[in-house]
């Protein structure tokens, strides 16, 4: 079954940037657009990029999306951390057998 | 703003019904496909089910097939979950979400609602 990998946690200081992967277990990760979306504490997923790089409005740019054809994988990147990122981040894709998957989520802590 | 809205969830006992709802606000809801994900107690996100702007086109996760069904009616700009036959396993916050492009479906999302809790339980 095709599963997007995420690391289970991530930390870093405040101010400091820290980067979010998320690989496909199969084929191309530039085959089908990834969107990141970012769940705080008792709250609602939010999306913070989507088709790889797109910010929603509102989202700050702190926040960038990217895809790495050398190491097939989408990043999430946060620049300048804040106490208020700290949050759990999914990433998710498309695939033609099941359409919508999601990564199993990343916790970040910012300490 | 957009706004999504959800109702309907609640206790149900095993093998009932429930029907979920999802206002919509903000936007031309006629214009954009529209998802339902869910999220068990602790546990990561999980897609369910999308249908097309227009209604003609819906898809589903394997873990729900042939027991839910997703539609809208787009002259009250809402969208709905039928849930049969529901399994504990079923239990989980439901969110409806946006498809991001509009009249094509895109299987990715830029607005969420704030969920409703459905619990299956004896």
């Amino acid at each position: 079954n095709f599963m997007l990998t995420q690391p289970h946690s991530v930390s870093e200081s405040p101010g400091k940037t820290v980067t979010i992967s998320c690989t496909p277990s199969s084929g191309s990760i530039a085959s089908n657009y990834v969107q990141w979306f970012q769940q705080r504490p008792g709250s609602a997923p939010t999306t913070v990029i989507y088709e790889d790089t797109q910010r929603p409005s509102g989202v700050p740019d702190r926040f960038s999306g990217s895809i790495d054809t050398s190491s097939n994988s989408a990043s999430l990147t946060i620049s300048g951390l804040k106490t208020e990122d700290e949050a759990y981040y999914y990433c998710q894709s498309y695939n033609n057998d099941i359409y919508v998957v999601f990564g199993g989520g990343t916790k970040l802590t910012v300490l | 703003q957009v706004q999504l809205v959800e109702s309907g969830g609640g206790v149900v006992q095993p093998g009932r019904s429930l029907r979920l709802s999802c206002i919509a606000s903000g936007f031309t809801f006629n214009s954009n496909g529209m998802h339902w994900v869910r999220q068990a107690p602790g546990k990561g996100l999980e897609w369910v089910a999308v249908i097309s702007y227009d209604g003609n086109y819906k898809y589903y996760a394997d873990s729900v097939k042939g027991r839910f069904t997703i539609s809208r009616d787009n002259s009250k700009n809402t969208l709905y979950l039928q849930m049969n036959s529901l399994r504990p396993e079923d239990s989980a916050v439901y969110y409806c979400a946006r498809d991001y492009f509009p009249r094509l479906l895109r299987f990715g999302f830029d607005y969420w609602g704030q969920g409703t809790l459905v619990t299956v339980s004896s």
